[in-house]
C-alpha cells in the first residue's frame, strides 16, 4: 500500500497566523490527494480534491498544492474555527490510505 | 439535504458479531460508491472497505478480510457491514463516506460515526 508521511504532527499557531502541513507519499500518486478537517467529536469534512481544487463551501484561506509525491495544506489568515486536527489521503490506488494527522492547537 | 446516518453500534465480546448500518438521503444513492472508514479512540483514520454502485466490485483492508462484509440495499438507500470474529483493534467509530471520483475511494460526505467497543 501506499504509505503517507504527514508533518508536523502538532503544531501551535495564532489567528491570523499562515499554517503550512506537507503529506509526502511514498510513490507517485498523480493529484489524487485530498485534505480532510476534524474537529473533536466529529467527522471529518472534505476540505480539498485533486490536490488543489477546494470543496464546495470551504473558505479561500484553504489552499492545496502538489502533484507526484509531494502535496501542501496552507492556511492563510488562521481563523477560530480553523483549530482541528488535518488530514490528507490518497485515493490513486487501493488500499486508500491517510496521513497521521496535524492538530492545529491554539498558541 | 445530503446526510448519511450510521447505527448499530454497540459493545460486543470478543469473538462476536455486529451489523451496522448507513441510511442515505439526499442524492442518488445508486449511483455513487460508497464507503467505510474507522477511527480508533485517539488514532487517526483508516479506510476499511467499500462498495461499488451495482455490488459488482468490492474491496476491504487486510486487517478485515473474511471477517467483515460490507453489502449494500439501493432500494432502500442503505449501506451495510456484517462484522464477525471481532477483535480488541476493531474498536474505533466506524463512518460510512460517500466516494468521490473515478476510483470511488475519496471520500465527499460522511456519516456522524457508530461506535464499535469490543471488550470482554
Amino acid at each position: 500500500a501506499i504509505r503517507i508521511t504527514q508533518s508536523p504532527s502538532s503544531l501551535s499557531a495564532s489567528t491570523g497566523d499562515r499554517v503550512t502541513i506537507t503529506c509526502r507519499a511514498s510513490e507517485g500518486i498523480n493529484n489524487y490527494l485530498a485534505w480532510y478537517q476534524q474537529k473533536p467529536g466529529r467527522a471529518p469534512e472534505l476540505l480539498i480534491h485533486a490536490a488543489s481544487t477546494l470543496q464546495s463551501g470551504v473558505p479561500s484561506r484553504f489552499s492545496g498544492s502538489g502533484s507526484g509525491t509531494d502535496f501542501t495544506l496552507t492556511i492563510s489568515g488562521l481563523q477560530s474555527e480553523d483549530f482541528a486536527t488535518y488530514y490528507c489521503q490518497q485515493y490513486y490506488a487501493y488500499s486508500p490510505t491517510f496521513g497521521g494527522g496535524t492538530r492545529v492547537e491554539i498558541k | 439535504e445530503v446526510q448519511l446516518v450510521e447505527s448499530g453500534g454497540g459493545v460486543v465480546q470478543p469473538g462476536g458479531s455486529l451489523r451496522l448500518s448507513c441510511a442515505a438521503s439526499g442524492f442518488t444513492f445508486s449511483s455513487y460508491w460508497m464507503n467505510w472508514v474507522r477511527q480508533a479512540p485517539g488514532k487517526g483514520l483508516e479506510w476499511v472497505a467499500n462498495l461499488k454502485k451495482d455490488e459488482s466490485e468490492r474491496y476491504y483492508v487486510d486487517s478485515v478480510k473474511g471477517r467483515f462484509t460490507t453489502s449494500r440495499d439501493n432500494a432502500k438507500n442503505s449501506l451495510y457491514l456484517q462484522m464477525n470474529s471481532l477483535r480488541a483493534d476493531d474498536t474505533a467509530v466506524y463512518y460510512c463516506a460517500r466516494g468521490f471520483g473515478a476510483t470511488g475511494i475519496g471520500f465527499d460526505i460522511w456519516g456522524q460515526g457508530t461506535k464499535v467497543t469490543v471488550s470482554s
